[in-house]
């Protein structure tokens, strides 16, 4: 099973700030199946980025996503109020793994 | 516009069962694999099943392997999901969910509202 970590747990950021969040595999994640996901309370999780770096249709430019092999990268360029939420990356290159969940919130 | 609708959600005593449906509309359901995923309250997401588009692949994750199984029902374009032998940490909101491709079976981009399964005695 390919475990994947994410850091930090928690972001404290104001709207208009950069946020950074890593994904590392516990193993190479072949042809870069790794998708990121945010989750606000009370909802489905919503797609953000697949193939590591590809926007899914709808999101925002300010999202991006990039990285290779073990170690994965979601950007939010600049804040927006609506971007305080949980992002988890998840691997779908051997079964199906999540990691635990980076939570963004207003600093 | 595309649709999942889960229903079958509940409260079920340790070792009983239940059986989940996901009743999908606005896309051509029999081309999607599709799986299941859940999330324990105040917890992380993890993937429970999955099913090819005309049922023939199944796959499980280890933690309900022999006891959860998934089928589909093309005609009806509705996802199942039995649940047998229920313990307490099987206790979770039980969400179904489309993958962007047709090709594809884990960059889900449409997922049900959820229904939350609760085992206690």
């Amino acid at each position: 099973e390919i475990v994947l970590t994410q850091s930090p747990g928690t972001l404290s950021l104001s709207p208009g700030e950069r946020a950074t969040l890593s994904c590392r595999a516990s193993r190479s994640i072949v042809s870069s199946y790794l998708a990121w996901y945010q989750q606000k309370p009370g909802q489905a999780p919503r797609l953000l980025i697949s193939g590591a770096s590809s926007r899914a249709t709808g999101i925002p430019d300010r999202f991006s996503g990039s990285g290779s092999g073990t170690d994965f990268t979601l950007t939010i360029s600049r804040l927006e109020p609506e971007d305080f939420a949980v992002y988890f990356c998840q691997q779908y290159a051997n079964s199906f793994t999540f990691g635990p969940g980076t939570r963004v919130d207003i600093k | 516009e595309v649709q999942l609708l889960e229903s079958g959600g509940g409260l079920v005593q340790p070792g009983g069962s239940l059986r989940l449906s996901c009743a999908a509309s606005g896309f051509t359901f029999s081309s999607y694999a599709m799986s299941w995923v859940r999330q324990a309250p105040g917890k992380g997401l993890e993937w429970v099943s999955a099913i090819s588009g005309s049922g023939a692949r199944i796959y499980d994750g280890a933690s309900v392997k022999g006891r959860f199984t998934i089928s589909r029902d093309n005609s009806k374009n509705t996802l199942y999901l039995q649940m047998n032998s229920l313990r307490a940490e099987d206790t979770a909101v039980y969400y179904c969910a489309k993958p962007e491709r047709e090709n594809s079976y884990g960059d889900w981009d449409y997922w049900g509202q959820g229904t939350l399964v609760t085992v206690s005695s």
